[in-house]
């Protein structure tokens, strides 16, 4: 089936330590996205790539980076920059950047610190 | 910017209630309109969407009407079932906004049998 994996579910960090979230499509979408989820908000951007190769900052990029070498994968890395990193990371694609594009979200990996 | 503003949260229904989720927005150009649905733990799925003014989305009993004259897209469902307890966004896609979605804040629906 097509879809879209993220790993692990569930990811521990300590002090000082960068992590590197996993997400995986499969469904050939151009279109990539990190966002991030506190309890009880809604979801904050933090990176998004229209195309392989290329990406661009979201409106809290700040402590994270990412890169786009495959169409198909997406990283995210929690950098030791970033001090407040417990929150749930949801990665999204879309075929392109069409406004009438749904989004399709991976399952989410949920970090805490240690 | 563009924003999108939804009912605060949670709302309690008894199964077989009529809900109403408010949403409206302020967008720049002509967005697209969503709502999104999470269950506990998991990622968000589409419930529906519209892509221009008067367009009505609807699935599974849920619908919703883009008013572009009062910038509103509200959600509704004529009996609501247990199964339907969720979070429910609101959301935006603008192009004038670099391609990317806006999300309300979320609405924390809880329906007792």
């Amino acid at each position: 089936d097509g879809g879209i994996t993220q790993s692990p579910k569930y990811l521990f960090r300590k002090e000082g330590q960068n992590v590197t979230l996993s997400c995986e499509q499969n469904l050939n979408h151009d279109a990539m996205y990190w966002y991030r989820q506190d309890p009880g908000q809604g979801l904050r951007l933090i990176y998004y790539s229209q195309i392989v190769n290329d990406f661009q900052k979201g409106d809290i990029a700040e402590g994270y980076s990412v890169s786009r070498e495959k169409k198909e994968s997406f990283p995210l890395t929690v950098t030791s920059a970033q001090k407040n990193p417990t929150a749930f990371y949801l990665c999204a694609s879309r075929p392109g950047t069409a406004t009438n594009e749904k989004l399709f979200f991976g399952s989410g990996t949920q970090l805490s610190v240690l | 910017g563009d924003s999108v503003t939804q009912m605060e949260g949670p709302v309690t229904l008894s199964e077989e209630a009529f809900l109403t989720i408010n949403c409206t927005y302020t967008a720049t150009g002509y967005p697209s309109l969503f709502w999104y649905v999470q269950y506990p733990g998991e990622g968000l799925q589409l419930l529906l969407k519209a892509t221009k003014a008067d367009d009505k989305g609807s699935n599974k009993g849920f619908e919703a009407t883009y008013r572009k004259e009062t910038t509103s897209f509200h959600l509704e469902k004529g009996s609501v079932q247990v199964s339907d307890s969720a979070v429910y966004f609101c959301a935006l896609s603008d192009g004038n906004y670099g391609q990317n979605f806006v999300f309300g804040p979320g609405t924390r629906l809880s329906v007792l049998p």
